[in-house]
């Protein structure tokens, strides 16, 4: 098992830019969630998933944010436009019910400039 | 709402030393509750989960935390501290409802002193 793969790894932009993040959960798992974390605020729940339905967005920050999970394999995160403010590292964790609760993956470093 | 408390955001200890990092949740129903780890630049790994089966939970790598109803704390420890416990610590709660949402606390970050 892959474990749970975020893409890229690392994203440099220039402010006002879009930014997309990508997800690829664990085969199986129905519920996915992306959360921010930085130094001031900590690790926040920005929405998750369950079988691809956003069930819980009110830890979006802005309307300049989007997430959508077209499938039970992947699910993207969209920033548009980028602000520095942004900057964060992005993970995605998936989970089922069956499972020892989440798994992370190793995340976005995200620096708008 | 759940929310986990999570006391000293520093925790420095030498290795060999008992490891002791403190959580307290507040739920309105009996809750799930975990410990994460997060090495650098990685992405966070479970440690322990409880669930009600038993209140001392043992987990990965020698730690373990018991559930305190009475005083809605759930700790974590580690006998003899070792250098590579060196991380960040995060407690987190769920309701245990269809809706697994996980709440986690702000962190505790271990130091390990030679």
């Amino acid at each position: 098992d892959a474990g749970v793969i975020q893409s890229p790894r690392h994203e440099v932009t220039e402010m006002g830019q879009e930014v997309t993040l990508r997800c690829k959960p664990i085969s199986g798992h129905n519920s996915l969630f992306w959360y921010r974390q930085t130094m001031m605020r900590g690790l926040e729940l920005l929405i998750y998933f369950n079988n691809n339905v956003p069930i819980d967005d009110s830890g979006m920050p802005e309307d300049r944010f989007s997430a959508k999970m077209p499938n039970a394999s992947f699910s993207t995160l969209k920033i548009q436009p980028s602000e520095p403010r942004d900057s964060a590292v992005y993970f995605c964790a998936s989970s089922s019910v069956v499972s020892n609760g989440y798994t992370f993956g190793s995340g976005t470093r995200l620096t708008v400039v | 709402a759940q929310s986990v408390t999570q006391l000293g955001s520093h925790v420095s200890v030498s290795e060999g030393a008992l490891v002791l990092l403190r959580c307290n949740y507040s739920s309105s129903v009996p809750p799930y509750l975990f410990w994460y780890v997060q090495y650098p630049n990685q992405g966070l790994q479970l440690l322990l989960k409880y669930t009600s089966a038993a209140t001392l939970v043992k987990g990965i790598n020698g730690f373990e935390a018991e559930f305190k109803k009475s005083e809605t704390s759930f700790h974590l420890t580690k006998p003899s501290a070792h250098m590579r416990d060196a991380a960040e610590y995060f407690c987190a709660v769920s309701d245990r409802s269809r809706d697994d949402k996980i709440i986690f606390g702000k962190g505790t970050r271990l130091h390990i002193l030679p």
